[in-house]
């Protein structure tokens, strides 16, 4: 099993659809956990960080689920510019920061 | 504030061949991670620098090693290279303290390599 698996899609979601992401991990004992955006031919940058509360930053939210080792995104009210690979990454407990990324999901948010 | 920079932008090689890649972290920043990143694929961890030395290190072979300046730049060196070598390299600068992680690495924009 990966450690983490996200399902790379493509996601195909007209403007202002609400879309959801998951992404599930297999070492329990992992401690952190992000979301990175990555646009075409360019590098990740960071979207949001993923609290054991869940959190919300504008029009997206992240959740956690220790018990089932998952964590979701939800982009509410879809806009073009969403358009981008969205990267899942795990760190786990006592690491530096030896991060696992996932092979990403592609979200086309289309006219 | 400068950001993550890397050089060179776009690189070709032919197998056998060895190569240099460079990043300086973002200003304040003292740790510097290498990835990974082919088509299609998430970025693979291939190591990191702090205190000039390697802390840690991903599934890579020995053909891949690295180095931290005393001004926190680094450079990544890929021996006798593969077609398999093809990818995005990407340097991330965060600011780690001993035991005590810091959680947000930045990204620079990447080389990327093809081996012919």
């Amino acid at each position: 099993r990966k450690e983490v698996e996200q399902d790379p899609g493509p996601f195909n979601v007209p403007e202002g659809a609400t879309v959801a992401f998951n992404c599930t991990y297999s070492n329990s004992a992992s401690q952190s956990f992000f979301w990175y955006r990555q646009d075409c031919r360019k590098e990740p940058k960071l979207l949001m960080s993923v609290y054991s509360s869940g959190n919300e930053d504008g029009r997206f939210t992240a959740q956690l689920n220790r018990a089932s080792q998952y964590i979701s995104l939800l982009i509410r009210d879809s806009k073009l510019s969403d358009s981008a690979t969205y990267l899942c990454v795990v760190r786990p407990s006592g690491g530096y920061q030896k991060v696992t990324f996932g092979i990403g999901t592609k979200l086309q948010v289309i006219p | 504030d400068a950001g993550v920079t890397q050089s060179p932008t776009h690189l070709i090689k032919t197998r056998g061949q060895q190569v240099t890649l460079r990043c300086s972290p973002k200003s304040g920043h003292d740790t510097v991670s290498w990835y990974q990143q082919a088509l299609g694929q998430g970025p693979q961890f291939i190591f990191q620098y702090y205190e000039e030395e390697e802390r840690q290190r991903g599934n890579f072979p020995d053909r891949f090693s690295g180095h931290q300046f005393p001004n926190y730049s680094s450079e990544l060196n890929v021996n006798a290279l593969l077609l398999g070598d093809s990818a995005l390299y990407l340097c991330a600068s965060s600011l780690g303290g001993k035991g005590l992680p810091r959680e947000t690495q930045y990204f620079g924009p990447g080389t990327r390599l093809l081996v012919l």
